[in-house]
């Protein structure tokens, strides 16, 4: 089946720097990519989608100079999340979609636990 | 806005059967999934309904209503490893995204 991985896995870091997240799908080529934020015990709130070689689409409330994305191959995306505060400290999960296929065919990720201290 | 209901949490004890119910809305409205996630895990696709009727995955099942704006996973013979927490999720026509579900924490108890 098909893989998506992230990395890291799990960071800390002190509020005021940059933390990059990345999110690679393994065995198959992913026109799009989804990043998601989800609280403990929450569901998945969808932060952005992004289509290769193009400017991600932000959903409404999310700030696009906090959090960064880019998309320049079919098998990477990264989530830069800038100036980190402990309000940013969450579960961040990528899901990839590949070419052609439905919207509702995505492969997720196993996540990014962030931490802002 | 596009919304789907899922009850916070069920409890049942294996080998028993459960459903749980999510409630969507209906405007533009294409399909339903479902999604299963352990904690600090990655969502799984489980199952997916477009059509009304039910669509059967080994011992889980999920079922879909548009007229009623009303679905539901059916999970048979339980085991502890099914505790976890379901969400559906919709994609609405012109939408290019998923929309997720409250979603429903399921306790499997011995």
């Amino acid at each position: 089946g098909a893989v998506v991985s992230q990395h890291p896995s799990r960071v800390i870091c002190k509020s005021g720097t940059s933390v990059k997240i990345e999110c690679r799908s393994l065995d198959f080529q992913a026109t799009t990519m989804f990043w998601y934020r989800q609280f403990p015990k929450k569901s998945l709130m969808l932060m952005a989608t992004s289509n290769e070689g193009s400017k991600a689409t932000y959903e409404q409330g999310v700030e696009k100079d906090k959090f960064l994305i880019n998309h320049a191959s079919l098998t990477l995306s990264t989530l830069t999340v800038t100036s980190a505060h402990p309000e940013d400290s969450s579960f961040y999960i990528c899901s990839a979609r590949g070419q052609g296929a439905n919207y509702n065919e995505q492969f997720f990720g196993p996540g990014t636990r962030l931490t802002v201290l | 806005g596009q919304s789907l209901e899922q009850p916070s949490e069920v409890t049942a004890v294996e080998g028993a059967i459960v459903q749980i119910n999510c409630t969507y809305q209906t405007s533009g409205f294409y399909g339903l999934s479902w999604y299963q996630q352990h904690d600090g895990g990655a969502p799984t696709f489980l199952s997916y309904n477009a059509l009304d009727g039910l669509e059967e995955t080994g011992r889980f099942s999920s079922f879909l209503s548009r007229s009623d704006s009303y679905g539901y996973l059916l999970l048979q013979e339980l085991q502890m490893k099914d505790s976890a927490s379901y969400f559906c999720a919709a994609t609405y026509t012109g939408f290019q995204k998923l929309v997720f579900g409250t979603g429903t924490r399921l306790l499997v108890s011995p």
